[in-house]
C-alpha cells in the first residue's frame, strides 16, 4: 500500500461545470476525512466518514457539494456549479479506527481551479 | 469553538542552527490532542509530532520537541539542527478528545531553511 491517493491531482474547470474527485485511503483504514485549503490557510475540514458512513458534515459543505464512500472503500468528493470561490487544494486523509490515534495520513491532494 | 493561532506567518533560520515555531489555541476542553504537521513543497501533509494534553511530559520525535503549556494555552515546535529538507510549511492542530474526529489548523508558518 503506498499511502493514501487522490485524483486527478490538478483540475481547470469553468464556472458552472461539475467536477468530481477521489481518494482511495490506505486499505486498512475505515476512517476517511475531506478539507479545504485555500491560499495561505490551513486545511478546514468538511467532511469525516467511517466506514461508509458519513458521520460529520461542516458548515463549509454546502448544497452544492456531496461526498460518498460506498462499500466504505474509496471515497468521492463532488461539486456542482463551480464556482470561483471553490478554488482551493482539496486534501483527503484517511486514519485507522484503533484507538491509538496516531494522526492522519494525507494525500497529496486535488488542486481546482475554477476559471 | 476551538481555534487554533499561529502568529509568525514566515521565518528563516541557517542549518545546523535551531528554531521554535510558536502556537497557541483557545478551547474549554480538559483533554485533547495537539499536532505539529508539516507540508513540503510537493503539498503532502506529514505529521511531525504528537501531544496528549493529560500528559506533563512535553513529546519529542528525534530533532523535534515540543514546548507544551497547558495553562498558557501555548504549544511550540522546537527544531534542533537544522535540516535543508525541514524547509516546509508548519501547521499546529488540534483535536478533541473523542466525539469529532476532525482537526483544527492554524494558518501555518512557512520555514525556509537556508544553506
Amino acid at each position: 500500500d503506498t499511502g493514501v491517493s487522490q485524483d486527478p491531482r490538478h483540475k481547470i474547470t469553468k464556472r458552472g461545470q461539475n467536477v468530481t474527485f477521489r481518494c482511495d485511503p490506505i486499505s486498512e483504514h475505515n476512517r476517511l476525512y475531506w478539507y479545504r485549503q485555500t491560499l495561505g490557510q490551513g486545511p478546514e475540514f468538511l467532511t469525516y466518514f467511517q466506514n461508509e458512513a458519513q458521520l460529520e458534515k461542516s458548515r463549509l459543505l454546502s448544497d452544492r457539494f456531496s461526498a460518498e464512500r460506498p462499500k466504505g472503500s474509496f471515497s468521492t468528493l463532488e461539486i456542482q456549479r463551480t464556482e470561483q470561490g471553490d478554488s482551493a487544494m482539496y486534501l483527503c486523509a484517511s486514519s485507522p479506527a484503533d484507538g491509538s490515534y496516531e494522526g492522519y495520513t494525507f494525500g497529496s491532494g486535488t488542486r481546482l481551479t475554477v476559471v | 469553538a476551538q481555534t487554533v493561532t499561529q502568529s509568525q506567518p514566515e521565518m528563516s533560520v541557517q542549518e545546523a542552527e535551531t528554531v521554535t515555531l510558536s502556537c497557541t489555541y483557545d478551547t474549554s476542553e480538559n483533554n485533547y490532542y495537539l499536532f505539529w504537521y508539516k507540508q513540503p513543497p510537493s503539498r503532502q501533509m506529514i505529521l511531525v509530532i504528537r501531544q496528549e494534553a493529560y500528559k506533563q511530559q512535553n513529546a519529542t520525535e528525534n530533532r523535534f520537541s515540543v514546548n507544551f503549556q497547558k495553562a498558557a494555552k501555548s504549544f511550540s515546535l522546537k527544531i534542533s539542527d537544522s535540516q535543508l529538507g525541514d524547509t516546509a510549511m508548519y501547521f499546529c492542530a488540534y483535536r478533541r478528545w473523542g466525539g469529532s474526529e476532525k482537526l483544527v489548523f492554524g494558518k501555518g508558518m512557512k520555514l525556509t531553511v537556508n544553506p
